[in-house]
C-alpha cells in the first residue's frame, strides 16, 4: 500500500523550532515530489510548501505565510521528506499532514498521511 | 491569494440521486483545478484533477467540469459511499489553494 506517514508533532512555544517528519512506504519516493499542508484549528487547508523530486532538480517552494522560517528537505535513501519550523508562531498551530504529488505533477496530491499535530503556545 | 467558494456548503441528498457541487474562484486557473474526497477519520482521496480528469481508481459516476473561475463536480448516482466531504483545490494560480469544503449528506 503506498503511504506517508508524519511524525514529530507536539506542543512547543512561540520562538522554538521542531521538525517533522513524512515517512513514505510503498512506492518509490525518489520520484514524486513531496508537498506539506496543514489546518488550522476552525479553518480551511493551506498549503505550506513543496519539494520536487531530484529528478526535477530537488527545487522548494514555500508559502509566504511561513517562509524564511520554514525548510523543507528530502531523503530519497531514506524514503523521507522534512519540514523543519523555527521560529513558530501560535497561528502555526495546526495538524499538518505531507502529500505525494501525482506523478509528473506538482501541486495535485494523491497520497495524503493522517497528519501529525502541532500546538505553539505559552 | 486565489479564493475558492464552494457551494453550497451542505447538500442532502439520497443514494440514487444526482449531486452537484461548484467552486468559483476568484481568479481564472484555466483547467489546473482538482477535486478530494474526504470521508471521517480517513485521508483526503485524489479523484479529479485538470478540472476533468478522473484520477486512478475513481468510478466513472464523478465527472469533472470547468475552466477559468467556474467548476463543477458531479456525481451521476450516489452510492452510499459517497456521502463524504468534497473540496477542490486550484494550482493555476500560485499559491495552490483550497476550497472550504462540501459535505453532502443523507
Amino acid at each position: 500500500e503506498e503511504q506517508v506517514v508524519e511524525s514529530g508533532g507536539g506542543l512547543v512555544q512561540p520562538g522554538q523550532s521542531l521538525r517533522l517528519s513524512c515517512t513514505a512506504s510503498g512506492f518509490s519516493f525518489g520520484d514524486y515530489a513531496i508537498n506539506w499542508v496543514r489546518r488550522a484549528p476552525g479553518k480551511g487547508l493551506e498549503w505550506v510548501g513543496f519539494i520536487r523530486s531530484e529528478i526535477y532538480g530537488g527545487t522548494v517552494e514555500y508559502a509566504a505565510s511561513v517562509k524564511g522560517r520554514v525548510t523543507i528537505s528530502r531523503d530519497d535513501s531514506r524514503g523521507i521528506a522534512y519540514l523543519q519550523m523555527n521560529s513558530l508562531k501560535t497561528e502555526d498551530t495546526a495538524v499538518y499532514s505531507c502529500t505525494r504529488a501525482l506523478k509528473d505533477s506538482d501541486y495535485y496530491m494523491d497520497v495524503w498521511g493522517k497528519g501529525t499535530p502541532v500546538s505553539v503556545s505559552s | 491569494d486565489n479564493v475558492l467558494t464552494q457551494s453550497p456548503a451542505t447538500l442532502s441528498l439520497s443514494p440514487g440521486d444526482r449531486a452537484t457541487l461548484s467552486c468559483r474562484a476568484s481568479r481564472s486557473v484555466l483547467r489546473q483545478f482538482a477535486w478530494y474526497q474526504q470521508k471521517p477519520g480517513q485521508s483526503p482521496r485524489l479523484l479529479i484533477y485538470d478540472s476533468i480528469a478522473r484520477a486512478t481508481g475513481v468510478p466513472a459516476r464523478f465527472a469533472g467540469s470547468g475552466s477559468g473561475t467556474d467548476f463543477t463536480l458531479t456525481i451521476s448516482s450516489l452510492e452510499p459511499e459517497d456521502f463524504a466531504v468534497y473540496f477542490c483545490q486550484q494550482r493555476g494560480s500560485w499559491p495552490p489553494t483550497f476550497g472550504q469544503g462540501t459535505k453532502v449528506e443523507i
